[in-house]
C-alpha cells in the first residue's frame, strides 16, 4: 500500500488563482518530493524538503512539511494552464532499505484558462 | 529531457506472453529504480538496482525480473503475462542508492496484454 495519500484527489481552478495540495504519510520519513506528471508522461521532481526542514520555496512553488502530523503540503501561485497535470508526493521512510521513494496516489489538478 | 531513455514506448502482446523493457539511465547514474503505474494500483514501486547489484525490492511479481547490465543498463522481464499487467512501466535513475534527492524518470513503456 502507498504510504502517501494526497488530497483532494481532483483540483479543478481559473488560471491565477492558488492550488494547494495535501499529502499525508504513516511512518517516519528522511525527506518528502513532489513530483509532477503530464498526462502519459514520465515523472518530473519539482522539489524536496527534508525532515528537519518545515518550508521551502521554489519560484512559485511552496513546500510545507509538518513532521508532527505526518503531513505536507505543496502551494502553486499565480496558477497557468501549463501546471495542468497530476502531482505526487513520495516519502523516503527512514527504515527502508535502498533508496526507494513511496509515491502517493496523486492529484489531478486542472488549471482552466 | 530527463536523459533517462526507455524502450519500447508502447508494447502491444498476448496473455501468456514474455516481454523485455529495456532502460539506460543518465550518464553518471548507478542507480536505476523501476516503477509500476497502473490505474487501479498508482505507480508502485518493482525493484532497484545499484551498480549491478540488486539493492531493494518491493511489489514485484515472481513472473517478473530485473537486471542491471555492466554498462548500467537495466532491463525489466515480465513472463506469463496476464490481463492486469497492462501498466505504464517507468524506469527512474539516481547518481548512488544511499541518495536523498531526486529520482530522474524516463518516459515509460506502456504495455497493454490482450
Amino acid at each position: 500500500s502507498q504510504q502517501g495519500e494526497e488530497d483532494p484527489q481532483a483540483l479543478s481552478i481559473q488560471e491565477g488563482e492558488n492550488a494547494t495540495m495535501n499529502c499525508s504519510y504513516k511512518t517516519s520519513i528522511n525527506n518528502l518530493q513532489w513530483y509532477r506528471q503530464n498526462s502519459g508522461r514520465g515523472l518530473v521532481h519539482l522539489i524536496l524538503i527534508r525532515s528537519n526542514e518545515r518550508e521551502k520555496h521554489s519560484g512559485r512553488l511552496r513546500v510545507t512539511l509538518d513532521t508532527s502530523k505526518k503531513s505536507s503540503s505543496l502551494l502553486i501561485t499565480a496558477s497557468r494552464a501549463a501546471d495542468t497535470a497530476s502531482y505526487f508526493c513520495a516519502t523516503r521512510h527512514q527504515e527502508t532499505s535502498g533508496s526507494r521513494l513511496t509515491f502517493g496516489e496523486g492529484t489531478q489538478l486542472t488549471v482552466n484558462p | 529531457d530527463s536523459g533517462v531513455t526507455q524502450t519500447p514506448k508502447h508494447l502491444i502482446t498476448a496473455t501468456g506472453q514474455r516481454v523485455t523493457l529495456r532502460c539506460s539511465p543518465r550518464s553518471g547514474d548507478l542507480s536505476v529504480y523501476w516503477y509500476q503505474q497502473s490505474l487501479d494500483q498508482g505507480l508502485q514501486f518493482l525493484i532497484q538496482y545499484y551498480n549491478g547489484e540488486e539493492r531493494a525490492k518491493g511489489n514485484i511479481l515472481e513472473r517478473f525480473s530485473a537486471q542491471q547490465f555492466p554498462d548500467l543498463h537495466s532491463e525489466l522481464n515480465l513472463s506469463s503475462l496476464e490481463l492486469g499487467d497492462s501498466a505504464l512501466y517507468f524506469c527512474a535513475s539516481s547518481v548512488w542508492t544511499g541518495n536523498t534527492g531526486e529520482l530522474f524518470f524516463g518516459e515509460g513503456s506502456r504495455l497493454t496484454v490482450l
